[in-house]
């Protein structure tokens, strides 16, 4: 089993959408909760950064974290068509030196 | 200001070749790690360093994957006697390092990556 799990899709909404993407885990030690967008040949870039339990919101982005179901999510309020990509989300703990683990992506579509 | 490079872009070669990836983190990050991303594996971690040390090696997966990192810059992945299960995209990333000496999870500038295919 892999220590975060994340459904691959690919998913398909129409735009204006809210988007609810998730990430399961396994480590209890994991602290800092990461979601990263990745465009097409390109490298991932940072969304949103949570670290422990609790809520986040950054314009149409909301980050949950429910560490005692280790559990996590990234709603995308009014999809756009430019949100299209690979969404990633990754998680560290303290000592780990920064080492991120990653689920294996979510693939979305928004069409317009 | 200049993000992290990586070159080469791409890279094929064939079944046995020693690959050498290069990576230039961002000026005045301490920290810089390398992540492979199979077709359907999600992004796994190789190895990262502080400055020129590597505390963690632990993704690795043979040991014929090693890498350098000098004058706390420029890094180097090299991967000898290639095989086609290598075949994949290598992902550089670097951040600060905290004021406690410790590289907490702090956002991480990744590059545009080196797709790699052994023939």
């Amino acid at each position: 089993q892999k220590e975060v799990e994340q459904d691959p899709g690919p998913l398909s909404v129409p735009e204006g959408a809210i988007v609810s993407l998730n990430c399961t885990y396994s480590n209890s030690a994991f602290q800092y909760f990461m979601w990263y967008r990745q465009y097409s040949r390109k490298g991932p870039e940072l969304l949103m950064y949570t670290y422990s339990s609790g809520n986040k919101e950054d314009g149409r982005f909301t980050a949950q974290v429910d560490k005692s179901s280790k559990y996590i999510s990234l709603f995308i309020r009014d999809s756009q068509p430019s949100d299209s990509a690979t969404y990633l989300c990754a998680m560290s703990t303290y000592n780990q030196g920064g080492k991120l683990i990653f689920g294996q992506g979510t693939e979305l579509s928004v069409k317009p | 200001g200049a993000g992290v490079s990586q070159s080469p872009s791409n890279k094929v070669t064939e079944k046995g070749k020693d690959v050498e990836l290069r990576c230039d983190p961002i000026s005045g990050h301490t920290a810089l790690y390398w992540y492979r991303q199979s077709l359907g594996q999600g992004l796994e971690f190789l190895i990262y360093f502080q400055g020129n040390s590597a505390p963690d090696k632990s993704g690795l997966p043979s040991d014929r994957f090693s890498a350098e990192r000098t004058g706390g810059s420029v890094s180097t992945l090299t991967i000898q006697r290639t095989q086609q299960e290598d075949s994949a995209v290598y992902l550089c990333a670097s951040s600060f390092l905290d004021r406690g000496g410790w590289v907490m999870a702090d956002t991480q500038y990744f590059g545009p990556g080196t797709r790699l295919t052994v023939l």
